[in-house]
């Protein structure tokens, strides 16, 4: 199971970091993804980070806006903002990767086990 | 980056009724295509991967084809339980990108 952590309210130029914990797992040897859903919007792949050394790849319309961070000694994947925007306002899930693939084709790479999602709004 | 258009977008239908939902990719992805099933309020929940293979404990009414550009996913007759958002997601180059969605509702 993965486990995020609860709803987040917080203004703009605010800092923000939200977890995943992997629980009945003791294994790092995989990769999560973050994805997220906008307001009245689809699901959208963030990226994915490896959660034994915190290896990530970032899609181009995150990059540089958030920081996948991971503390492999607890199975827990962090997405860290250092400044949030309005525009951040939305459901955060972490999934877990099928297959143990990183960047380019993968093709274990559908997501089989979800968080439950953490709403994160921002406002000022 | 390619793009995953997903049609129709919504559609109406009755329990019992047979849907198809298509999914067309901008460029080659081999079978590197995804089907999740999303409701409001809970998490996505995969459904069939590499195009046709069904995720343990679903349901065999749910079934994917295709190869290259061009999928589906069929639900054989539409149960109360399916009525939700349903996406597809290449993984054949990153970012990994979702179709915009087909949201599936009672008739």
């Amino acid at each position: 199971h993965l486990v995020q952590s609860g709803a987040e309210v917080g203004k703009p130029g605010e800092s923000l970091k939200i977890s995943c914990k992997a629980s009945g797992d003791r294994s790092t040897n995989y990769w999560i993804a973050w994805v997220r859903q906008m307001p009245g919007k689809g699901l959208e792949w963030m990226g994915i980070v490896y959660l034994d050394d915190s290896d990530s790849i970032y899609s181009p319309s995150v990059q540089g806006q958030v920081t996948f961070l991971t503390d492999s000694s607890i199975t827990t994947a962090f997405l860290h903002w250092t400044s949030l925007q309005a525009s951040d306002t939305g459901i955060y899930y972490c999934a877990r990767q099928k297959g143990n693939c990183g960047s380019g084709g993968c093709e274990t790479g559908s997501f089989d086990i979800w968080g439950q999602g953490t709403m994160v709004t921002v406002s000022s | 980056d390619i793009q995953m258009t997903q049609s129709p977008t919504s559609l109406s239908a009755s329990v019992g009724d047979r849907v198809t939902i298509t999914c067309r990719a901008s460029q080659f992805i081999h079978t590197y295509l995804h089907w999740y099933q999303h409701k409001p309020g809970s998490a996505p929940k995969l459904l069939l991967y590499t195009a046709s293979t069904l995720q343990s404990g679903v349901p065999s009414r749910f079934s994917g084809r295709g190869s290259g550009t061009e999928f589906t996913l069929t639900i054989d007759s539409l149960q109360p339980d399916d009525f939700a958002s349903y996406y597809c997601q290449q993984s054949f180059e990153s970012p990994r990108t979702f179709g915009q969605g087909t949201k599936v509702d009672i008739k």
